[in-house]
């Protein structure tokens, strides 16, 4: 089955330990993307990704990095996570830029 | 301004009725467009594309006007599995480099159909 998978779903945790969220897909797609979602603000890009290595900031990538060693895999660590931090996150795929994305089930994280 | 906008709603209807909701955009040489529907709590899921000439999918309908930069989703004969929060979503032009074709969301219009 086709799948943007990420891990962990849910994760609560104190401000700066460093964590990871992994995202990982299985369709070959070459675009990757982070995004969060808060009330009222909608869908912002953290980072994304058009291929192996290749990685950009979104509208929104302050406190957060990515890495893309893989075609299938692409990362977010907050080194030092934050209260304002807080949010529901997705990871999403496509093939190339202007394909269908496709979003992972989203991960929600409380830093406390 | 925002770069897209949607009225939040949310939109109580009853079963059976239309509901048609529109989204703005502000940049005029934005390339397309779509709507994503997204349930409560689950990640948004593409929903339909929206072309110039208008298109339609069962019970929906998208329409662009490309000189008023808005887009619009008709729904006929809501059902109650209609309830969730509809995200206009635009892609951005090509600058030849950069975040080529990034995908804009508006923050979503919620739809509650009721019986």
């Amino acid at each position: 089955e086709a799948q943007v998978t990420q891990n962990p779903r849910y994760l609560i945790t104190v401000t700066g330990k460093k964590l990871t969220v992994t995202c990982s897909q299985n369709m070959n797609h070459e675009y990757m993307s982070w995004y969060r979602q808060d009330p009222g603000l909608g869908l912002r890009q953290i980072y994304y990704s058009m291929n192996v290595e290749v990685t950009d900031k979104g509208d929104v990538p302050e406190g957060y990095k990515v890495s893309r060693k893989e075609k299938r895999n692409f990362p977010l660590i907050l080194e030092s996570p934050s209260p304002n931090q807080t949010s529901l996150y997705f990871c999403a795929s496509s093939r190339g830029v202007y394909g269908e994305l496709f979003f992972g089930e989203g991960s929600r994280l409380t830093v406390l | 301004r925002k770069e897209v906008e949607q009225d939040p709603g949310p939109f109580n209807v009853p079963e059976g009725a239309t509901v048609a909701f529109n989204c703005t955009y502000s940049n005029s040489a934005s390339q397309s467009f779509f709507w994503y529907r997204q349930d409560c709590r689950k990640e948004p899921k593409l929903l339909m594309s929206v072309y110039s000439s208008g298109n339609e999918d069962g019970r929906f309908t998208a329409q662009l006007n490309r000189a008023s930069q808005y887009i619009s989703l008709l729904i006929r004969d809501s059902k109650l599995s209609d309830s969730a929060t509809y995200l206009c979503v635009v892609r951005g032009i090509f600058h030849g480099s950069g975040n080529t074709g990034k995908l804009i969301f508006g923050q979503g219009t919620t739809l509650q159909v009721k019986p």
